[in-house]
């Protein structure tokens, strides 16, 4: 079946604790995204990436990084978290982002940072 | 940059009757994508339309077609025949092809039986 998929999708740690969130697509996408919702707002640009080793800066990239070794995955770091960033975080993908190729969302990762 | 507007927080149709979502933006870009999506309870994000902005033609998927108008920057969509299933959140989102994406803050559209 081809999906995204985001491990975990629930997570509670505590402020400084360092954490990485896990996204994996299956459908060879090039285009691979990450992106926070919180409530009363849609979904804002962390990062994201074009192609293998190539990323990118979205709206509000601060306190996050990110990698992309291998086309299927891309995995987002908190290095060191803090309550603010307590959201709903999705990664997506897609085939092609120069073509506007529609994007493919995972289910989402809950996190509480207390 | 780019900004996607949503004029209405919340907004209720009964079923079978037809409701209309509004959404405007602002960009300096030449080509870019317009999508809907729609996010149920579940917080699933599910496509619902897409537009490419060079297409004058405004996109149709069954029951859902969009109202796009280039020169005013508005992407509106259309429900018509509404469904209980169609109560959910609906994001307005703009696409560039570098990549960056943006989301309007979204309209609660409820079905009323």
């Amino acid at each position: 079946e081809a999906q995204v998929t985001q491990n975990p999708r629930y997570l509670i740690t505590v402020t400084g604790k360092k954490l990485t969130v896990t996204c994996s697509q299956n459908m060879n996408h090039e285009y691979m995204s990450w992106y926070r919702q919180d409530p009363g707002l849609g979904l804002r640009q962390i990062y994201y990436s074009m192609n293998v080793e190539v990323t990118d800066k979205g709206d509000v990239p601060e306190g996050y990084k990110v990698s992309r070794k291998e086309k299927r995955n891309f995995p987002l770091i908190l290095e060191s978290p803090s309550p603010n960033q307590t959201s709903l975080y999705f990664c997506a993908s897609s085939i092609l982002a120069v073509r506007g190729d529609t994007q493919y969302f995972g289910p989402g990762t809950r996190l509480t940072v207390l | 940059a780019q900004t996607v507007t949503q004029s209405q927080p919340e907004m209720s149709v009964q079923e079978a009757e037809t409701v209309t979502l509004s959404c405007t933006y602002d960009t300096s870009e030449s080509n870019y994508y317009l999508f809907w999506y729609k996010q149920p309870p579940s917080r699933q994000m599910i496509l619902v339309i897409r537009q490419e902005a060079y297409k004058q033609q405004n996109a149709t998927e069954n029951r859902f077609s969009v109202n796009f108008q280039k020169a005013a920057k508005s992407f509106s969509l259309k429900i018509s025949d509404s469904q209980l299933g169609d109560t959910a959140m609906y994001f307005c989102a703009f696409h560039t092809n570098a990549g960056k994406s943006t989301f309007g803050d979204g309209t609660t559209l409820t079905v009323k039986p």
